[in-house]
Formats: C-alpha cells, structure tokens, sequence
C-alpha cells in the first residue's frame, strides 16, 4: 500500500528567503506525482503535474524535482511571498490505478 | 462557471437526514472523483467514475450513495450519517482519469 511522506509538517519562514517542501512515497511504481495548494477551508489547485518519466517541472517561482527510484520529490519555492502561506499537499498516482495518495500536507507561513 | 463546482458549500444535517451534495465540471473531462478530508487525516479517495461508470470504491460504507448520470455531473447521497462523517468533501474531474486533476472548492459537511 502506498504510503506518502510530508517533512516538515509546518514550516515558517520571512519574506524572500527560498524553500524547499519535501515529499517521499514507499512504493517507487508511481504514474505522476502532482503537487497542490490548498488555502484553509477551500478546494485543492494543482501547482504542479510531474510524470513518471520527467525529472522536474517549472511554474513561475515553483519548481517540483522527482527522483522515482529514491521516491522522492521536492517543491522549491524562490523568493517566497505572504501570499505564499498556504498548506502544500503532495499526490502520486500508482501505476494502472486511478487512485492519488495525499501526504498529509506541510502548512507554510511567510511573514512579511 | 469555469472548472469544478460543488453544492451546497456548506450543510449542517441530523443523523436522520437526507442529503445530496452536487459536483459539476465545465472542463469536458469524463473522470470524475469524490474525497473525503478530515482533520489530521490525510485527503482519502471515496469514488472514482469514469466514463460515467463506477470504476473504484475504496470501501465506502453504503451511508454514502454516488451516482452520475452524465461525464459533467456527479452527486453524493447522503443517508444516516454519524457524527464521524463531518469533513471537507471534495469533488475533482480529469481528462481520460490518468492526467492532472482538478478540484472543486468542496462542501464542509457538520453531522449533529
């Protein structure tokens, strides 16, 4: 069964400074792996999309890394802004399977 | 509307009650998904459609009742709920259930 990872589960950090959200998953038999912003009390948006066979994926100030034989991915932010406070939710799909795994989330504080 | 829609946003119902909440898709996607997020717990797929066909049920207990009768809509029937039930329920769709999924805003669900 697959198991997903978030560390830390809540970080805070100031303006400007740069920082990396961290994601492992137990089971390396992944389809994507999909990043999501959610903001308290609403819907999940979709950040980020990483196929199996892609190494990184860039948006603006985000960029996600995948390391599928490790079972790793990370989530940089670049000069991180207050509208950056969110929670960060990392997803993977296996294999033949419909279903996403959700880790728990990290909560991210930027203060201005 | 654009993207994902769900209703009623919020709904307060006794144990006794019958309810449906409602998710509508303006993407032309023919995947559609239901999530339960409770606290502290991370986001849990309940059903997968696609094609307008049950294609996953992560042992739901029968208090919840999905149905979609077309590729744009999908309902979930509530009946006999326990106060254990209250949470964030989140609808997404996605092209061809393999690509990037898209949420709706959710419907916060209070069981009394």
């Amino acid at each position: 069964k697959q198991e997903v990872t978030q560390i830390p589960a809540a970080l805070s950090v100031p303006e400007g400074e740069n920082l990396v959200l961290n994601c492992s998953f137990t089971d390396s038999a992944i389809y994507n792996l999909q990043w999501f912003r959610q903001d308290p009390g609403k819907g999940l948006t979709s950040l980020l999309l990483i196929q199996s066979s892609q190494r990184e994926q860039t948006s603006g100030r985000l960029n996600a890394s995948l390391d599928k034989s490790s079972g790793r991915s990370t989530l940089y932010i670049a000069a991180s802004q207050p509208g950056d406070s969110a929670t960060y939710l990392c997803a993977v799909r296996g294999a033949g399977s419909y279903q996403l795994t959700f880790g728990k989330g990290t909560k991210l504080s930027v203060i201005p | 509307e654009t993207g994902v829609t769900q209703t009623p946003r919020h709904l307060v119902m006794g144990m006794t009650n019958k309810k449906s909440l409602k998710c509508e898709q303006h993407l032309g996607h023919n995947a559609m998904y239901w999530y339960k997020q409770s606290a502290k717990k991370p986001l849990e797929l309940m059903f997968v459609y696609s094609l307008e066909e049950r294609v996953e049920n992560n042992s739901v207990p029968s208090r919840f009742s999905p149905e979609c009768p077309n590729s744009s809509h999908l309902f979930l029937h509530l009946h006999t709920l326990q106060p254990e039930d209250s949470a964030l329920y989140l609808c997404a769709s996605s092209q061809e259930g393999w690509e990037e999924q898209y949420f709706g805003p959710g419907t916060r669900l209070t069981v009394t």
